[in-house]
């Protein structure tokens, strides 16, 4: 079984300031992440997605992660978040025989404050 | 290309009824999971379509059923509605060839209402 533990439900933040998501992950086979945003009544967007290979993963709108197997984390950052990056984000992760199945974090509500 | 499309984009039921929600994937994605967004319980994996067949399932009761058709558009059933059934209901497509970990396009998702 897979799980994944988004390790803070809401973040403040203010205008141009950088932002860390924190997100750790627990499976038993290889994994495959994902990170996921959310704006109020919408489905979710793909923000970046770690497969294979690099372990710095850039994704869309400036964010990154970094993949830590040693540490079974995949933290999403932004060096400078605008107002326009309040949403929320969903960390997900799946693997193995898991067919079309992602798991999902509980989410973090990201507000930026100007 | 075309998004994904979920039609209708709200419900609103009475207890005891029956829902069908639909969903249309990216053009040439032959894979359709279906997922259920609540407040209490987040968002939690109902059930898989590979073409017209079912690969996977999450652990929800039989009243929950869904269906793929050769043109790999995907719909799901909700029978017996009870108030707990009140969510957003998200239909994701991928390409999903020999792979199993293809990114997942989100469509905007059915709000369900359960009087």
């Amino acid at each position: 079984a897979q799980s994944v533990t988004q390790l803070d439900s809401q973040v403040p933040v203010f205008e141009e300031a950088p932002v860390e998501l924190r997100c750790n992950y627990s499976s038993s086979v290889s994994v495959y992440l994902f990170w996921y945003v959310q704006y109020p009544n919408q489905g979710l967007q793909l923000l970046l997605k770690y497969l294979s290979g690099s372990t710095l993963v850039k994704g869309i709108n400036g964010f990154e992660a970094e993949f830590n197997k040693s540490q079974t984390s995949f933290h999403l950052r932004k060096p400078s978040v605008h107002i326009s990056d309040t949403a929320e984000y969903f960390c997900a992760v799946t693997g193995g025989t898991s067919y079309g199945k992602l798991t999902f974090g509980q989410g973090t509500i990201l507000t930026v404050h100007p | 290309k075309a998004g994904v499309t979920q039609t209708p984009r709200y419900l609103i039921k009475t207890r005891g009824q029956q829902v069908t929600l639909s969903c249309s994937p990216i053009s040439g994605h032959r894979s359709v999971s279906w997922y259920q967004q609540t407040p209490g319980q987040g968002l939690q994996f109902l059930f898989e379509y590979f073409s017209e067949t079912q690969r996977n399932k999450g652990n929800f009761p039989g009243r929950f059923s869904g269906r793929q058709f050769s043109n790999s558009r995907s719909e799901m059933n909700v029978s017996t509605l009870e108030l707990g059934d009140s969510a957003l209901y998200l239909c994701a497509s991928s390409s999903m060839g020999q792979g199993r970990n293809n990114e997942q396009f989100f469509g905007p998702g059915t709000r369900l209402t359960v009087l």
